[in-house]
């Protein structure tokens, strides 16, 4: 069955450290690959996403993603992290049938330590 | 701001209830999506609708129903509510005329049922 996983339910990284949270997706095909960024009490906020092409895909915020077929990944990393990205995290993929829905993974919790 | 309205932004309701979401998608978007997330299940693909047709159904149960009307906003109607139904209930809309796009994601309806 089409899946997409996140492994770690929650991170902690010190404000400044550099961040890489694990997405993984399975799929017959490559699909496209989204993160979104969740605040507390918020919507979903795109983060960034790949369709094709160029596999480091920049995004905002100082984020960025590396597609990677043969590990079936799609990890989000950023240099630096700031104590106002402490927020939830979802990886997503669309299953490329005709209604274009997103199956989203579980989500990682990041937590910023000062 | 995505220009995906949802209200309320808040329901608290009774089992045994009916209760309606609505959504308005943004401006020229002809799919509308409706997700649902809750802390044991995650974000899960309820409903799509596109230019007032259903397109796909996700894990909905028989007592949500939903549909898109001609101006284009959707509503999603849930019944005789148990407690379980307890969640945060995302409108996402996209624009699929001018080729692949992401989907934006509306700020939700928490919905308690007490």
């Amino acid at each position: 069955a089409q899946s997409v996983t996140q492994p770690d339910i929650h991170i902690t990284v010190s404000e400044g450290a550099s961040l890489e949270l694990r997405c993984n997706y399975s799929y017959g095909a490559t699909p496209y690959l989204f993160w979104y960024v969740q605040s507390p009490g918020q919507g979903l906020q795109l983060l960034l996403k790949y369709f094709s092409g160029d596999t480091l895909v920049q995004g905002i915020k100082g984020f960025e993603a590396e597609f990677k077929r043969s590990q079936s990944s799609f990890n989000l990393r950023k240099p630096s992290v700031h104590w106002s990205d402490a927020a939830e995290y979802f990886c997503a993929a669309d299953v490329m049938d005709s209604s274009y829905k997103l199956i989203f993974g579980s989500g990682t919790r990041l937590l910023v330590r000062p | 701001d995505s220009g995906v309205t949802q209200t309320p932004k808040h329901l608290i309701t009774a089992t045994g209830q009916r209760v309606t979401l609505r959504c308005s998608p943004r401006s020229g978007d002809l799919s509308v999506y409706w997700y649902q997330q809750s802390l044991d299940q995650g974000l899960q693909f309820l409903i799509q609708y596109y230019n007032g047709e259903e397109r796909a159904k996700g894990n909905i149960l028989e007592r949500f129903s939903a549909q898109q009307f001609p101006d284009l906003h959707s509503e999603l109607n849930l019944s005789s509510l148990e407690l379980g139904d307890s969640a945060l209930y995302f409108c996402a809309s996209t624009d699929r005329e001018n080729g692949y796009n992401e989907q934006f994601f509306g700020p939700g309806t928490r919905l308690t049922v007490l």
